[in-house]
């Protein structure tokens, strides 16, 4: 099982903040970088998937970039509302069917 | 709606006995996947299955098994020789294509052994 660390494991910002966590993963057999959000009581949904050095997603609010060669990618959320409050989770896919997850980042924005 | 349907939520066992968690996927996705997620731990993969009568031990199998008899249902038991069964249960799915593909998630169940 491959380690894949997430940083802070949670904090607490005010509504109108920017945030971003970091996720940090082995740097060989790289295939690709999810990050996941997790809203309490439903499912883990998809926010992005990386898979080149360099990469950078966003998704209106939130964007996201990659570094390979060093293992980290950082997810960045502008203006943080309440409904931004979540776990966010990153996972380092090794191979075909090995996808490994981070423990999560969890954001709590106070109104 | 198209999704990932997990059951029950929540499911309480006495130690000694076996347990069936339900996944049906109703997006006509190939791969489908088991996880377990544990206090402070990223979530672990128990088993996978790419195609229907196929399945794949994943990195934390010893305790359950699976079956694949359709594209659209993937059970997990988790059997009594499992040492620590109380965990949150999350089934996931992805279609055919490129294997960097997302992952589509249940909402979980979440099993006690008493």
């Amino acid at each position: 099982i491959l380690n894949v660390e997430q940083s802070p494991q949670s904090l607490h910002v005010q509504e109108g903040d920017s945030t971003n966590f970091t996720c940090s993963f082995p740097s060989s057999n790289f295939y690709a970088l999810h990050w996941y959000r997790w809203e309490t009581a439903k499912s883990p949904e998809a926010l992005f998937v990386m898979t080149l050095n360099g990469d950078e997603k966003k998704k209106g609010r939130i964007s996201a970039t990659l570094n390979t060669k060093e293992g980290y990618s950082y997810l960045y959320i502008k203006g943080s509302q309440p409904e931004d409050s979540a776990t966010y989770l990153c996972a380092f896919r090794a191979g075909a069917n090995n996808l490994f997850f981070g423990t999560g980042t969890r954001l709590t924005v106070i109104p | 709606d198209g999704g990932i349907t997990q059951s029950p939520k929540y499911l309480f066992r006495k130690e000694g006995q076996n347990v069936t968690l339900s996944c049906e996927q109703n997006l006509n996705h190939d791969a489908m996947y088991w996880y377990r997620q544990d206090p402070g731990q990223g979530l672990r993969l128990i088993y996978y299955s790419q195609i229907v009568n196929d399945f794949q031990k994943g990195d934390i199998a010893e305790g359950y098994s699976v079956s694949r008899e359709k594209k659209e249902s993937f059970p997990l038991t988790v059997t009594s020789a499992q040492k620590n069964p109380t965990a949150f249960y999350l089934c996931a799915s992805r279609p055919a294509g490129p294997n960097t593909g997302e992952l589509f998630f249940g909402e979980g169940s979440r099993l006690t052994v008493l």
